[in-house]
């Protein structure tokens, strides 16, 4: 079975920074992209960041490029995103997703998501 | 930046009705396009990828069709729990992006 499961969430004042970590489970981690997706309370999803497998490509949304580095650790099966400089428009939950077959951008499985709170 | 748009933004129907959502993109993402569902107080969940394919589980109610720019997805007769929100993303070009979402509420 599938499990993504995220940490690192919680209440920050403006100008802060976190650390999101995301432990899987139940699949060959290393073989597949992933992915963190957020969702500001009440609204739509917002793609955020995404890795591949080996680690060599990544990319962000232009409203986290320069603030939010995305990283993972394959011997340990982890997926990270450090949040820096941070902006109340960044208040959401945040998503560790996986990606769908090798090196495709679809999300077949989603974690339960943690909650960011960036107070102004 | 692909723009994904969806519509409507509301759908009112009743359970056995068929529904049927759209989703739009600003320009071609050839069939690279991907429908969820989430319901509230849960993670999204996905349905369809690649325009028409079912994901693993997914009830043969569901279906999409499309390609290029123009999609729809299909609930053949709405079940109770098909009230949810209903989003699609389009995988062809960076960055990513959804659509804003269809809302499918009990009439």
């Amino acid at each position: 079975e599938v499990l993504l499961v995220e940490s690192g969430g919680g209440l920050v004042q403006a100008g802060g920074s976190l650390r999101l970590s995301c432990a899987a489970s139940g699949f060959t981690f290393s073989n597949y992209a992933m992915t963190w997706v957020r969702q500001a309370p009440g609204k739509g999803l917002e793609w955020v960041s995404s890795i591949g497998g080996s680690v060599t490509n990544t990319n962000y949304a232009d409203s986290v490029q320069g603030r939010f580095t995305i990283s993972r650790d394959n011997s340990k099966d982890s997926l990270f995103l450090q949040m820096n400089s941070l902006r109340a428009e960044d208040t959401a939950v945040y998503y560790c997703v996986k990606g769908g077959g090798y090196g495709t951008y679809y999300f077949d499985y989603w974690g339960q998501g943690t909650l960011v709170t960036v107070s102004s | 930046e692909i723009v994904v748009t969806q519509s409507p933004a509301t759908l009112s129907l009743s359970p056995g009705e068929r529904a049927t959502l759209s989703c739009r993109a600003s320009q071609s993402v050839n069939n690279y396009l991907v429908w969820y569902q989430q319901k509230p107080g849960q993670a999204p969940r996905l349905l369809i990828y690649d325009a028409s394919s079912r994901a693993t589980g997914i009830p043969a109610r569901f279906s999409g069709s499309g390609s290029g720019t123009d999609f729809t997805l299909t609930i053949s007769s709405l079940e109770p729990e098909d009230f949810a929100v209903y989003y699609c993303q389009q995988r062809r070009n960076w960055p990513l992006t959804f659509g804003g979402g269809t809302r499918v509420e009990i009439k």
